[in-house]
């Protein structure tokens, strides 16, 4: 299985403001992907992060809004931009590995 | 596209008792992997169990077991003497070679003691 961390765990922001939010793996991994969970909802995939290239949205996401980096095979991060109310959610960065998908501990973002 | 089916919302079990949560997907692939987590309060998203598409043989681990129906398209999960622990947000998932994973809306689990 994967180790997955992220940074940070927890955060309460100004609407406005941006966070960025850290996720590291002690694996090299090809792919690793973003997911935002609204309270009391399923998983939703934000974008699908590559090493050396950029990243893949989903509907509804924009690189303006969520940018993403991924600097190294272990390593990405998800900046939420110019925040609102509507932006409260947990984020989760996952990885493949083996056919599997792991999940970091996830950020719980309050906006306010 | 692929889509992934919990009817049930909440579900209440006994502790010590049996409790089956139910999954169905659509899909019109042969190949493909499915999974269940948990999800307790602290929002971690913990592997409880997988399924190759291939094997025939129902997944087990320890007291969680998967009743595996190809043909009819459905992946229940049971969990036998269930625990205070086991308290949480169960997701089921199906995911096809390559692709990304596609989740059910989940089944809260309350234990009562």
């Amino acid at each position: 299985s994967a180790v997955i961390s992220q940074k940070p765990s927890r955060d309460i922001c100004q609407r406005g403001t941006s966070l960025t939010i850290q996720c590291q793996v002690d694996s090299q991994v090809t792919m690793m992907f973003w997911y935002r969970q609204q309270p009391g909802q399923s998983l939703t995939l934000i974008a699908t992060a590559n090493q050396g290239s950029e990243a893949t949205y989903e509907s509804g996401f924009v690189i303006d809004k969520f940018p993403i980096s991924r600097p190294n095979l272990t390593f990405s991060t998800l900046t939420v931009s110019n925040m609102s109310p509507e932006d409260s959610s947990i984020y989760l960065c996952s990885v493949v590995l083996l056919d599997t998908q792991y999940f970091g501990p996830g950020t719980r973002l309050t906006v306010l | 596209a692929q889509t992934v089916t919990q009817s049930q919302p909440e579900m209440s079990v006994q502790e010590a008792e049996t409790v089956t949560l139910s999954c169905t997907y659509d899909t019109s692939e042969s190949d493909y992997y499915l999974f269940w987590y948990k999800q307790p309060p602290s929002r971690q998203m913990i592997l409880v169990i997988r399924q190759e598409a291939y094997k025939q043989q129902n997944a087990t681990e320890n007291r969680f077991s998967v009743n595996f129906q190809k043909a009819a398209k459905s992946f229940s999960l049971k969990i036998s003497d269930s625990q205070l622990g086991d308290a949480a947000m169960y997701f089921c998932a199906y995911r096809r070679y390559g692709n990304k994973l596609v989740f059910g809306a989940g089944t809260i689990l309350r234990v009562k003691s």
